[in-house]
């Protein structure tokens, strides 16, 4: 129950193109939903969050939509570019701010 | 500023042996955290801490693996007899309090392997 399934495993889009990963979760408990970018040998970075009372959060490029009756969330890159090429996780955070992670969808935009 | 930094980058040892794995937060974050990250997978979470007691340590997978903070800013994951299976990317995450909304800024990670 305390499993996010992350799809696809991996993903190629090209230039200018729209790259969607999807997440779903079970545990209604989780309260912030966090979207994570990680590059070779570095850590994982935030790169956007939302909280469970909002539908849609945009910064930049950047989409979380967001399915509380689904228990669904999906990140959209528009204008995909070859340096947004990495591992996105998403996560959910539980009391305390332990977070639980997808198995990553490694993204490559081909250029 | 600085980040958060994680010593050594990389471990090798062998089978039996003692490791430990170092975590430098950001500088005046009372929480810190450790997840362990497989090969081709998410982060998993292993221990929290807020200040320096261990606050939930419900992801420590058995009794070898041990985590302190003494002074509540550096932290040291602690593996006895290490197996294979430990072989891993290890991440030391800082934020500034476990408030919602508090990013957790993630370190570079220690590679271990055991051989």
């Amino acid at each position: 129950q305390q499993q996010v399934k992350q799809s696809p495993q991996s993903l190629i889009v090209q230039k200018g193109g729209i790259s969607i990963i999807n997440c779903a979760y079970e545990n209604t408990a989780f309260d912030y939903f966090p979207w994570y970018q990680q590059f070779p040998g570095k850590g994982p970075a935030l790169l956007i969050a939302i909280r469970p009372d909002v539908s849609e959060k945009k910064e930049g490029r950047f989409t979380i939509s967001f399915n509380k009756s689904a228990k669904q969330f999906s990140l959209h890159i528009m204008d995909s570019q070859p340096g947004d090429s990495a591992t996105y996780f998403c996560a959910a955070r539980l009391v305390g701010n332990k977070l639980v992670f997808g198995a990553g969808t490694i993204l490559r935009v081909k250029s | 500023g600085a980040g958060v930094s994680q010593t050594p980058s990389n471990k090798v040892t062998e089978k039996g042996k003692y490791v430990e794995l170092r975590c430098d937060p950001i500088s005046g974050h009372t929480a810190l955290y450790w997840y362990r990250q497989s090969l081709g997978q998410g982060p998993e979470f292993l221990i929290y801490f807020q200040g320096t007691g261990a606050a939930d340590d419900s992801g420590l997978p058995n009794d070898r693996f041990f985590a302190v903070r003494p002074e509540g800013s550096v932290s040291t994951l602690k593996i006895q007899r290490t197996e294979r299976g430990d072989s891993a990317v290890y991440l030391c995450a800082s934020s500034l309090t476990l408030n919602l909304g508090d990013t957790q800024y993630f370190g570079p990670g220690t590679r271990l392997t055991v051989l």
